[in-house]
């Protein structure tokens, strides 16, 4: 069965550094998603991407935070400059069409010290 | 804005038997998808049943079911023959039926232990 891969599977960086988390979204799936969990806590929708384009970001989503698709294969999430605060778990999620089911990667884990 | 709101942080069951998970959501909206998502303690996301708002009929998946009720703007899921594989945490999410974004707004979860 098809499946969504993320990489690296745990990144540990210093705050102020730049970060890229990497997807491979399903080849198939149009519309790609970011989204985090603070530990112990809820995951939060970041971005939607559609069309080569963000289609939504949430508040979360500030000027430090960046995405893009650069070979039509990997989807990445780019954090220009981690705070503590950006430690989480990461997950991509894609799908083929609205209301469908999202599948999910297994996640990364940022730990910013 | 939709709001998914899980009120039970916790619950346990015995193996073999029956649980309720309860989920209430908040919107103005007449099209949208509701889901029940588990993670183990892997932290993976799985997708264990999905209802479309606009079917009256109540979604089942093998042991999961949910009672969908749409104008109480609730969507609880039971798990019967409750197995110790179950144990994980549930996350309820909501998601729109139209337009591009249609991304996922998910409640606190429910952590789920299940004892022998």
């Amino acid at each position: 069965e098809p499946e969504v891969t993320q990489t690296p599977s745990h990144q540990v960086t210093q705050m102020g550094q730049e970060v890229i988390l990497r997807c491979v979204p399903i080849s198939n799936h149009l519309y790609f998603y970011w989204y985090r969990q603070i530990l112990g806590q809820k995951v939060e929708f970041l971005v939607s991407f559609y069309n080569n384009e963000i289609s939504e970001k949430s508040e979360i989503f500030d000027d430090q935070f960046s995405v893009e698709r650069p070979d039509g294969s990997n989807f990445t999430l780019k954090i220009r400059s981690t705070k503590l605060e950006d430690s989480a778990m990461y997950f991509c999620a894609t799908l083929t069409g609205v209301g469908n089911e999202q599948f999910f990667g297994p996640g990364t884990r940022l730990t910013v010290l | 804005a939709q709001t998914v709101t899980q009120s039970q942080p916790e619950m346990s069951v015995q193996e073999a038997e029956t649980v309720t998970l309860s989920c209430t959501y908040d919107t103005s909206e007449n099209n949208y998808y509701l889901f029940w998502y588990k993670q183990p303690p892997s932290r993976q996301m799985i997708l264990v049943i999905r209802q479309e708002a606009y079917k009256q009929q109540n979604a089942t998946e093998n042991r999961f079911s949910v009672n969908f009720q749409k104008a109480a703007k609730s969507f609880s899921l039971k798990i019967s023959d409750s197995q110790l594989g179950d144990t994980a945490m549930y996350f309820c999410a909501f998601g729109l039926g139209t337009g591009t974004a249609s991304k996922l707004t998910f409640g606190t979860g429910t952590r789920l232990q299940v004892t022998l």
